[in-house]
């Protein structure tokens, strides 16, 4: 089945500066990627999400890419600020009634 | 937007005795749902997709015995932990695509925070 990596575990940036995460993903049949914020003792909340058909997608500060061929995707948040901490995680699904697998999630700190 | 709401946020309940969580779509109808269980600072796992009017399809290790899912409407699933044990102690929480046949998000219920005592 689907196996999605993630890194880092846990990131620290000071506010202002950029943030980027990474994943992989194993089945070449995945061809969707969502990413999920998820503040403590809440529900992860969907941020941004790319097809396959898309190589780079942007919304204001956040922005994902993906190589298909690599099966690389990775999440880019610019100007960060101290509300952007909280644990992101990256997923994949096949098809639109698929599971959604998720990576094991980063830890980011905003440091004002 | 989609909603999915989910029953109860929090439960205490003791060793042995059965937990039943609901999770309901408000405003959509929702022939699969999921079920994740995330353990403090992990990763939402998977246990299992429920599926209306059919038996519920199990993640590896999952144990369909103990995890009880009853998808009996369109707009609602149950997880029921029966004879829990403290090593079920977790955060339970459920899932649903809003838009079947379209490839936007799966909109998350609250989550149930278990503890076994």
């Amino acid at each position: 089945g689907e196996n999605v990596e993630q890194h880092p575990s846990t990131l620290s940036v000071q506010e202002g500066d950029s943030a980027v995460i990474k994943c992989t993903y194993s089945d070449s049949a995945s061809n969707y990627f969502p990413w999920y914020k998820q503040e403590l003792g809440k529900r992860p909340q969907l941020i941004i999400d790319i097809r396959s058909n898309v190589g780079e997608k942007k919304d204001q500060r956040i922005a994902v890419t993906l190589n298909k061929t690599a099966k690389h995707f990775s999440l880019h948040i610019t100007e960060t600020q101290p509300e952007d901490s909280a644990v992101y995680f990256c997923a994949a699904r096949k098809t639109s009634y698929d599971k959604v697998i998720f990576g094991p999630g980063t830890s980011l700190s905003v440091i004002p | 937007g989609a909603v999915v709401s989910q029953h109860p946020s929090r439960v205490i309940c003791k060793s042995g005795t059965s937990v039943k969580i609901e999770c309901r779509s408000l405003d959509f109808q929702a022939t699969t749902m999921f079920w994740y269980r995330q353990f403090p600072k992990q990763s939402l796992m998977l246990m299992a997709t429920s599926n209306e009017g059919s038996k519920a399809t199990y993640e590896q290790g999952v144990e369909k015995d103990k995890f009880l899912i009853n998808h009996a409407s369109l707009t609602l699933s149950t997880l029921t932990v029966t004879s829990a044990h403290p090593e079920d102690s977790s955060f339970y929480i459920c899932s649903a695509n809003p838009r079947q046949g379209a490839t936007d998000g799966y909109t998350f219920g609250s989550g149930t925070r278990l503890t076994v005592v």
